[in-house]
């Protein structure tokens, strides 16, 4: 079955230290997008990508990195630069007409300890 | 920038109906999508609006109206696990790329 995949569901962080969270889709799909969500604020874009090797920044991209080199991959770089990056990180991705609404990865709870 | 305003929590009883308002504000207007997301798990797709309208899928109705920044999710015959957020998101289309936005997202409670 086709899906879009995110690894690991939960992360812990020590301040200071980088981490990839991996995004992973066999459905073909051209776009992809990761989201963070935080208690009371609903879904806020980090990047997003609507085809290989070329990506866009969000409405919050400070402190985060991404790269798009395959189509089936959307890995999302959370750096030391980012201030507050306890939250959960959704991965999306859906087709370039977009009609269909995307897909969800399960998500990556990550925790800064 | 966009704004896009719905009600934080709303509570409704077990077979009754309910309406999840969403307004809009927004340049470059693509579609309106509506999310179904369980507490601690990924959002689903419930609908897509981009005319003006009523569209309806099974017990959930969305409708939308452009002119003035609207939009409704309508669940009938509510049942205990419609129990969910609902979150409205606004597709815009700017300079040659598409970006949706959400809001923060209505919490129902369906009581017994």
């Amino acid at each position: 079955d086709g899906g879009i995949t995110q690894s690991p569901k939960y992360l812990f962080r020590k301040e200071g230290q980088n981490v990839t969270l991996s995004c992973e889709q066999n459905l073909n799909h051209d776009a992809m997008y990761w989201y963070r969500q935080d208690p009371g604020q609903g879904l806020r874009l980090i990047y997003y990508s609507q085809i290989v090797n070329d990506f866009q920044k969000g409405d919050i991209a400070e402190g985060y990195s991404v790269s798009r080199e395959k189509k089936e991959s959307f890995p999302l770089t959370v750096t030391s630069a980012q201030k507050n990056p306890t939250a959960f990180y959704l991965c999306a991705s859906n087709k370039r007409t977009g009609i269909e609404g995307y897909t969800f990865g399960s998500g990556t709870r990550l925790t800064v300890v | 920038g966009q704004n896009i305003d719905q009600p934080t929590e709303m509570t409704a009883t077990e077979g009754a109906i309910v309406q999840i308002n969403c307004t809009y504000q927004t340049s470059g207007f693509n579609g309106l999508f509506w999310y179904q997301q369980h507490a601690g798990e990924a959002p689903t797709f419930l609908s897509y609006n981009v005319l003006d309208g009523l569209e309806e899928k099974g017990r959930f109705s969305s409708f939308l109206s452009r002119s003035k920044g609207y939009s409704y999710l309508l669940l009938k015959e509510l049942q205990m696990k419609d129990s969910a957020s609902y979150l409205c998101a606004v597709r815009i289309h700017s300079g040659g790329y598409q970006k949706v936005t959400f809001g923060t997202g209505t919490k129902l409670q369906v009581i017994p």
